[in-house]
């Protein structure tokens, strides 16, 4: 099955920097690559995701890039905001079942924007 | 907007007892998931259900099973709950032929 490693499992910025976390995956038939956002006392949502057929995407202050040949994709998320604190997680897809396509999840990393 | 509620927040249990969480969606998703999320270790899928009655194993059903008898509701149930079930549990919709997945807000679940 898909294996997803995510890295780091935590990260401090200082307000206005830019911060990346990378993951990387096993099975090369996977096409879909989301990252989810979990605040406190919240379930993870959704932010960006990026498909196979696509290098990179952006949205304002977030971008993914995704490398199909080394199997690792990247969040980066510049000009950091203290609202930016969270866990963020990578997932990784290829396999559905019945109409549902199954995530494999990263480990997840906390994220913290130092005022 | 899509709402996904859960049962409950918090739930304390004992050793043994039979629990079960509820998970309730308001948009028609065909799709529902179970996951628990431990430190380190990210989410890991114990069950979903793909359609009423429908169920497939997730990589962690072991001391875990689910009823979806109505659309809207998916349950989890632990038969005999032991203390490494202690977790938080989140559970997820999709709809058919999407992708993304809409969470609820957790139940922590300890078991003592």
């Amino acid at each position: 099955g898909e294996n997803v490693e995510q890295h780091p499992s935590t990260l401090s910025v200082q307000e206005g920097d830019s911060a990346v976390i990378k993951c990387t995956y096993s099975d090369s038939a996977s096409n879909y690559f989301p990252w989810y956002k979990q605040e406190l006392g919240k379930g993870p949502q959704l932010i960006i995701d990026i498909r196979s057929n696509v290098g990179e995407k952006k949205d304002q202050r977030i971008a993914v890039t995704l490398n199909k040949t080394a199997k690792h994709f990247s969040l980066h998320i510049t000009e950091t905001q203290p609202e930016d604190s969270a866990v963020y997680f990578c997932a990784a897809s290829g396999t559905t079942s019945g109409s549902a396509r199954q995530l494999t999840f990263g480990s997840g990393t906390q994220l913290t924007v130092l005022p | 907007d899509v709402k996904v509620t859960q049962s409950s927040r918090y739930l304390v249990k004992r050793t043994g007892e039979k629990v079960f969480l509820e998970c309730v969606q308001d948009m028609d998703h065909e799709n529902m998931f179970w996951y628990r999320q431990d430190p380190g270790l990210g989410l890991r899928l114990i069950y979903f259900s793909y359609d009423v009655k429908m169920k497939e194993k997730g990589d962690i059903p072991e001391g875990y099973s689910v009823s979806r008898e109505k659309k809207e509701r998916f349950s989890l149930i632990l038969e005999s709950a032991s203390t490494n079930q202690t977790s938080m549990y989140l559970c997820a919709t999709l709809d058919r032929g999407l992708y993304e997945q809409y969470f609820g807000p957790g139940t922590r679940l300890t078991v003592t």
